[in-house]
C-alpha cells in the first residue's frame, strides 16, 4: 500500500515561519503536492515538486528529497490567513495517471 | 471564469433515497475525480474517469457510481445512501498529462448528511 504521514496540528505565531513536514511510503513516484484548505472551502493547489530541491512561490516554498522519501512546506511571514489545511498529496504508480492520494492533513493556527 | 460547480451544496435525506450529485468543469478538462473528506481521513479518492466512458474506482467506491457520458460532466450516484456516507464531497478535474503535474481544480463541496 501507501501512506503519508504530517503532523495533525501545528501553531505558529505571525510573522514567524513554519514548517509541515511529510513523509511518504509509495512505489513508482513521480511528485509530490501540496493544498491548503480554508475551513468551509475547496483546496487549493499551492505547489508541486517532481526532483530533489526547493521550489519558492512567494511566501511558500516546497522541498523534496525523494530519497529520504520526505518533503516539507514552508510557509514564511505568517499572516492571520494562512490559518487553514494543508494536504500534501503524492502522485505515484500506485495513484495512476493523474490520481492523488492524500495526507490527513495538518491544522495550521497562526495566533497575534 | 473557470470553475467546477458542483450541486446540490447541501443536502439533507433519508437512508435508501436515491440522490444524484452533479459535477461540471468548463475548462475542457479530461480528468475528474470524486473525493469525500472525513473529520481526521482527509481527502479519499472515491471513483475517477480519464475521458469520456472512461471510469474506475478509487480508493472507497463501495457504495456509490458514476458517469461519464459528456466530457464536462461527471456526476457521482448513491443508489441507496446509508447513514455512513454523510461526509463532505469534493469533485475535482484537471488536463490529462502523465509527465508532468497538473494540479486539481476542486468544486466547493457538497455536505450531504443521510439521516
Amino acid at each position: 500500500g501507501q501512506s503519508l504521514e504530517q503532523p495533525s496540528e501545528v501553531t505558529a505565531v505571525e510573522g514567524a515561519i513554519v514548517q509541515i513536514n511529510c513523509t511518504y511510503q509509495t512505489s513508482g513516484f513521480y511528485g509530490l503536492s501540496w493544498y491548503q484548505q480554508h475551513d468551509g472551502g475547496a483546496p487549493t493547489f499551492l505547489s508541486y515538486n517532481g526532483l530533489d530541491g526547493l521550489e519558492e512561490t512567494g511566501r511558500f516554498s516546497s522541498f523534496l528529497s525523494r530519497s529520504d522519501s520526505y518533503g516539507y512546506l514552508l510557509l514564511q511571514e505568517l499572516q492571520m490567513k494562512d490559518s487553514a489545511s494543508y494536504f500534501c498529496a503524492v502522485r505515484s504508480d500506485q495513484t495512476g495517471a493523474n490520481n492523488l492520494f492524500f495526507g490527513t492533513g495538518t491544522r495550521l493556527t497562526v495566533i497575534p | 471564469e473557470a470553475q467546477v460547480t458542483q450541486n446540490p451544496r447541501y443536502l439533507i435525506t433519508v437512508t435508501g433515497k436515491k440522490l444524484t450529485v452533479t459535477c461540471s468543469q468548463n475548462m475542457n478538462h479530461e480528468y475528474m475525480s470524486w473525493y469525500r473528506q472525513d473529520p481526521g481521513l482527509g481527502l479519499r479518492q472515491i471513483y475517477y474517469s480519464m475521458n469520456v466512458e472512461v471510469t474506475d474506482k478509487g480508493d472507497v467506491p463501495e457504495g456509490y457510481k458514476v458517469s461519464r457520458k459528456e466530457k464536462r460532466n461527471f456526476p457521482l450516484i448513491l443508489e441507496s445512501p446509508s447513514p455512513n456516507q454523510t461526509s463532505l464531497y469534493f469533485c475535482a478535474s484537471s488536463p490529462l498529462d502523465r509527465n508532468s503535474n497538473q494540479p486539481q481544480h476542486f468544486g466547493d463541496g457538497t455536505r450531504l448528511s443521510i439521516l
